[in-house]
């Protein structure tokens, strides 16, 4: 079983649409969580981190659910530029920073 | 941009050679972890260096190896490489402890092309 799971998509929006994502992670130890995006042939960069009481970024919206050991992310009001690869990152080890990723879903905003 | 930089950007090998690929992580960190990505994949990690040792690994063969220097750059070798080791290869440096946040900033990777 992989350590983060991510349904790859693609997803396929309109601009001003609202989308979310949804990731599992298998380690229930797992400490620190993060939505990556990475642009086509480019490097991943940081989106935002994933709080357990859940956390918002303008048009971002992270939420954790420990329970279920599930992570989301919800983009409103879909712009072209939001068109990316967005990629579910779980720190499963507090000592040292061993990153898993996800696979990644990929998004596609249309005019 | 990050001020991760890497080296090559792009390369070529036959099978059974062997690649050395180089990382300039940002300033003021201490940590580079060296991530593969293969097309259509998420980053797998292959290992971290953490003050010049390496702290941690991923489930890859021990032809796959690294060194981080005083300056905290680091190296990426491979050995006997295979097809299959096509792929991207990322680095990312971070700042742990000190305060550091642990935020992954990756360099734009070496796409290494094993024939």
């Amino acid at each position: 079983r992989k350590e983060v799971e991510q349904d790859p998509g693609p997803f396929n929006v309109p601009e001003g649409a609202t989308v979310a994502f949804n990731c599992t992670y298998s380690n229930s130890a797992s400490q620190s969580f993060f939505w990556y995006r990475q642009d086509c042939r480019k490097e991943p960069k940081l989106l935002m981190s994933v709080y357990s009481s859940g956390n918002e970024d303008g048009r971002f919206t992270a939420q954790l659910n420990r329970a279920s050991q599930y992570i989301s992310l919800l983009i409103r009001d879909s712009k072209l530029s939001d068109s990316a690869t967005y990629l579910c990152v779980v720190n499963a080890d507090y000592n040292f920073n061993k990153f898993y990723f996800g696979s990644g879903t990929k998004l596609n905003v249309k005019p | 941009e990050t001020g991760v930089t890497q080296s090559p950007t792009h390369l070529i090998k036959t099978r059974g050679q062997q690649v050395t690929l180089r990382c300039s992580s940002q300033s003021g960190h201490n940590t580079v972890s060296w991530y593969q990505q293969a097309l259509g994949q998420g980053p797998q990690f292959i290992f971290q260096y953490y003050r010049e040792e390496e702290n941690g690994r991923g489930n890859f063969p021990p032809r796959f190896s690294g060194l981080q220097f005083p300056n905290y750059s680091s190296e990426l070798n491979v050995n006997a490489l295979e097809l299959d080791d096509s792929a991207l290869y990322l680095c990312a440096s971070s700042l742990v402890g000190s305060g550091g946040t642990g935020e992954l900033f990756f360099g734009e990777g070496s796409r290494l092309t094993v024939l």
